[in-house]
């Protein structure tokens, strides 16, 4: 069973436009990890964040915020005033147990035009 | 840089052949992962090691893999009679425990 969903498959911007990933997850644990990858063209996974299951906090870091929300199984990512090099496909990972074994979403592909 | 590292990059080799693929973790850490990803997909976890220990291998890991960690440093990763199948892009992690895992920049197999 998939147990992360990034429902958009592509998502294309003009620059400066916010644009908001979706990720939904499913887990019987209590315990658990969400990650956000980058994956620019260049290929190499870039580490964004990540947030424990006991952390509901919103988080910002500079133009991009994460909305973890629990109560839907969500781990949304917003990146604020796009810019071309924000064009990248962007990953969503759940790790359900301490060996961080994640399981990730197919990603989200993000075209940001200038 | 002392980010992971992975050889070769890319790969190119005929059906039935056999490859090797190593990484390089960041040098203190002690956690390193093996995934898979194939065009527009997420990565797939393939196998992990806790120093040369190795843990856990996924269902995708056939008998024609294997993959070593000696002296729970640097890993290698081996495919056997290789198959069009296995064409995809091989991705190394490390992480210290109960911290993040930090990718390679990857080796791309393409079977021919």
């Amino acid at each position: 069973a998939q147990k992360v969903t990034q429902a958009q498959t592509e998502i294309s911007v003009v620059e400066k436009e916010d644009v908001t990933l979706d990720c939904v997850y499913e887990t019987r644990d209590t315990t658990y990890y969400l990650f956000w990858y980058k994956q620019p063209p260049s290929g190499e996974l870039v580490f964004l964040i990540r947030r424990n299951s006991f952390d509901e906090q919103n988080e910002i870091s500079g133009r991009y915020s994460w909305n973890f929300q629990k109560s839907t199984s969500s781990f949304n990512f917003t990146i604020t005033a796009s810019q071309v090099v924000d064009s990248a496909v962007y990953f969503c990972a759940l790790s359900e147990d301490n060996d961080y074994k994640l399981s990730f979403g197919a990603g989200t592909t993000v075209t940001v035009r200038a | 840089d002392t980010g992971v590292s992975q050889d070769p990059r890319h790969k190119i080799t005929k059906r039935g052949q056999n490859v090797t693929f190593r990484c390089d973790p960041i040098s203190e850490h002690n956690r390193l992962y093996w995934y898979r990803q194939t065009l527009g997909q997420g990565p797939e976890f393939l196998t992990y090691f806790q120093n040369e220990a190795q843990l856990e291998k996924s269902r995708l890991l056939s008998d024609r893999f294997s993959a070593e960690r000696p002296k729970g440093s640097f890993s290698t990763l081996e495919i056997q009679r290789t198959e069009q199948g296995d064409s995809a892009m091989y991705l190394c992690a490390s992480s210290l425990a109960y911290v993040s895992l930090f990718f390679g920049p990857g080796t791309r197999l393409t079977v021919l």
